[in-house]
This record gives structure tokens, C-alpha cells and sequence, in this order.
């Protein structure tokens, strides 16, 4: 069954590093995007691509931010510059056709 | 601006007894409501959606409906059993834009 793979599983780094998380989504799929999820609190939206570019963007995701697709395959977030509130699981998903979202393993990501 | 609600935060039934989840969303413009498990630390299993032109999905022994004009969906699980134990999240998306807006979850225990 396909999947969307998230790489790396789990993420430290020092505050104030570049990081960035990759992500595999389903082959056939359109639509991308990154979520992601604070330790005990709701899962947040964080930005969707979709033909190359950023379609909608969250509040969230200001200019440390960055989203690119380099190849057919690769999605990736980079945070430029981490600080401690950075810390969280993010969820990479994708949607095809018939519009139900598949969601990563998740990176977790732990600014130290 | 989509509000999702997930009440009860917690809950614990006994194995083999059926349960409904519940699921409240403030605007009646709803399009697809998606369900998913979460396992502590892991990623989002998509259990079932619920397009526009639907009311309920099934999947054994889930089933899942939505009232738009209420603004409620249920998850109902038949013959809990330990292996149900995780936390269900429901999330919801506007006509022309599947991003997901996500409730804060139902964390269920199934005691043996």
C-alpha cells in the first residue's frame, strides 16, 4: 500500500541551526503539505503546495520557513534559524484524487 | 474560520462494549471530514472519510456519520477491543481547500 515517508525520525539540534526535514509523498498525489504538532496540543497547518508552489500558508510559517520540492519525488521543510519553540512533531501528507489526506510517521523535532 | 471539538478528552470502556466518539465543527460549510488514529508518539492513520455528498462511511467494525446541519460526526466503534487503545482525532476541510483544520482528540483506553 502506498505511503508517505518521513525522514529523519527523530531530529536534535542547537538552537539558532538550519534543519531540514524530508519527505516522500505518495507518487501520484497533487497536493502537499506540512503540519505539525506540539507536544499535548492540536495538530496545526502549517503550509500546502501544489504545482510547484505555496498555495495557502499559516500565520505559523514566517521567513524562518521555507518549503521546496527539488525533484518529482522529495518534499522538504527547512527551518532556517530553530529556536526552542520549534520543538514538535511535524507531519508531512499528501492528497490525490479523491481527496483523503495520508499523513507521514512524523519528525520529531527537538530544539535543544 | 473551521473550529473542530472533540469531547470527551479521555475516555475508558471495558472491551467488547460499542462506543461513539464524538466530533463538533462550527461551519455547516464542512466538505470532508476525515477521522484518523494517532499511537502515542507515531504518526496519523486515516481510518475513514466522509466526502461532501456522504453521511456515513464504514470499516468493519467502524462507522462514521456526519450531520453538516447539526455540525456534528460520530465515530462509532463495534466490540471495542485493547488493540482500539489510541488517541482519534477528526478534522475537517472547506470546499477548494483540503487543508485540514483538527480537533484536539479523544484519547481512548479499552480495558482488558
Amino acid at each position: 500500500e502506498p505511503e508517505v515517508t518521513q525522514t529523519p525520525s527523530h531530529q536534535v539540534t542547537q538552537m539558532g541551526q538550519e534543519v531540514i526535514l524530508r519527505c516522500v509523498p505518495i507518487s501520484n498525489h497533487l497536493y502537499f503539505y506540512w503540519y505539525r504538532q506540539i507536544l499535548g496540543q492540536k495538530v496545526e497547518f502549517l503550509v500546502s503546495f501544489y504545482n510547484n508552489e505555496i498555495s495557502e500558508k499559516s500565520e505559523i510559517f514566517d521567513d524562518q520557513f521555507s518549503v521546496e520540492r527539488p525533484d518529482g519525488s522529495n518534499f522538504t521543510l527547512k527551518i532556517r534559524s530553530t529556536k526552542l519553540e520549534d520543538s514538535a512533531m511535524y507531519f508531512c501528507a499528501s492528497i490525490g484524487g479523491n481527496t483523503e489526506a495520508f499523513f507521514g510517521q512524523g519528525t520529531r523535532l527537538t530544539v535543544v | 474560520k473551521q473550529e473542530v471539538t472533540q469531547i470527551p478528552a479521555a475516555l475508558s470502556v471495558p472491551e467488547g462494549e460499542n462506543l461513539v466518539l464524538n466530533c463538533s465543527f462550527t461551519d455547516s460549510a464542512i466538505y470532508n471530514l476525515q477521522w484518523f488514529r494517532q499511537d502515542p508518539g507515531k504518526g496519523l492513520t486515516s481510518l475513514l472519510l466522509i466526502q461532501s455528498s456522504q453521511r456515513e462511511q464504514t470499516s468493519g467494525r467502524l462507522n462514521a456519520s456526519l450531520d453538516k446541519s447539526s455540525g456534528r460526526s460520530t465515530l462509532y466503534i463495534a466490540a471495542s477491543q485493547p488493540g482500539d487503545s489510541a488517541t482519534y482525532l477528526c478534522a475537517g476541510s472547506n470546499f477548494g481547500n483540503e487543508k485540514l483544520t483538527f480537533g484536539t482528540g479523544t484519547r481512548l483506553t479499552i480495558i482488558p
